[in-house]
């Protein structure tokens, strides 16, 4: 069972232009979750999403940021106008269905990242 | 909201000894789950341990315990028979028992203890 999967693991831009960055939960989970970390600092957490449903975006910036969650396919979380402050490691994690199994939590299974650097 | 607070930037401890890394956090909640991620430098986050607020026993996975104090909103980390691998990043992690959308919220981190270890 693979993990989660992250690409592109480095991503440069330049201001002005748009970030795609993409996620593929692990096989058979249903919800995904998006977390900023910026240097020096722990994870933030930006947005939860469900298959074709965003639960929770109350971390996400207002403007510019985007995620989705298609049906089919990876989640996507998408920055437009990039800025030189949007330079961070992007995490993306994902967790199965709930579960009356307390003893789980629900644990989030993390992948690897995506550096983006805004030039 | 939640907030949770690592108040050691960095900590040092000679290889095979014992050391603690501190956590506090702030909630009105009763419910909740408390976890020990570590980042080594790959940046992959890597769950070490979590403790269930309804529990009264510390979680224990091998030379890793916690010290979880519920009125204190307090957890600490003990890492016993500290080896070279143990070098890392460590964050404590915050999550509400509370589900929306079928799944488990996102996770709220502090801003990290990053451990040396001396040979």
């Amino acid at each position: 069972n693979a993990g989660v999967m992250q690409n592109p693991r480095h991503l440069v831009r330049r201001r002005g232009q748009e970030a795609r960055l993409r996620c593929s939960p692990m096989k058979g989970h249903s919800h995904v979750y998006w977390y900023r970390q910026l240097p020096e600092e722990g994870l933030k957490f930006m947005v939860y999403l469900q298959k074709e449903n965003i639960i929770d975006e109350s971390g996400m910036p207002k403007e510019r940021f985007s995620a989705e969650f298609p049906k089919e396919g990876p989640s996507i979380l998408r920055i437009q106008q990039v800025v030189r402050g949007d330079s961070a490691a992007y995490f993306c994690a994902s967790s199965p269905p709930w579960t009356q199994d307390w003893e789980i939590g629900n644990e989030q299974f993390f992948g690897p990242g995506t550096r983006l650097t805004v030039l | 909201a939640q907030t949770v607070t690592q108040s050691q930037p960095e900590m040092s401890v000679q290889e095979a000894e014992t050391v603690t890394l501190s956590c506090t956090y702030d909630t009105s909640e009763s419910d909740y789950y408390l976890f020990w991620y570590k980042q080594p430098p790959s940046r992959q986050m890597i769950l070490v341990i979590r403790q269930e607020a309804y529990k009264q026993q510390n979680a224990t996975e091998n030379r890793f315990s916690v010290n979880f104090q519920k009125a204190a909103k307090s957890f600490s980390l003990k890492i016993s028979d500290s080896q070279l691998g143990d070098a890392a990043m460590y964050f404590c992690a915050y999550r509400s028992a509370s589900y929306s959308g079928g799944g488990a919220d996102g996770l709220t981190f502090g801003k990290g203890t990053h451990l040396i270890i001396q040979p």
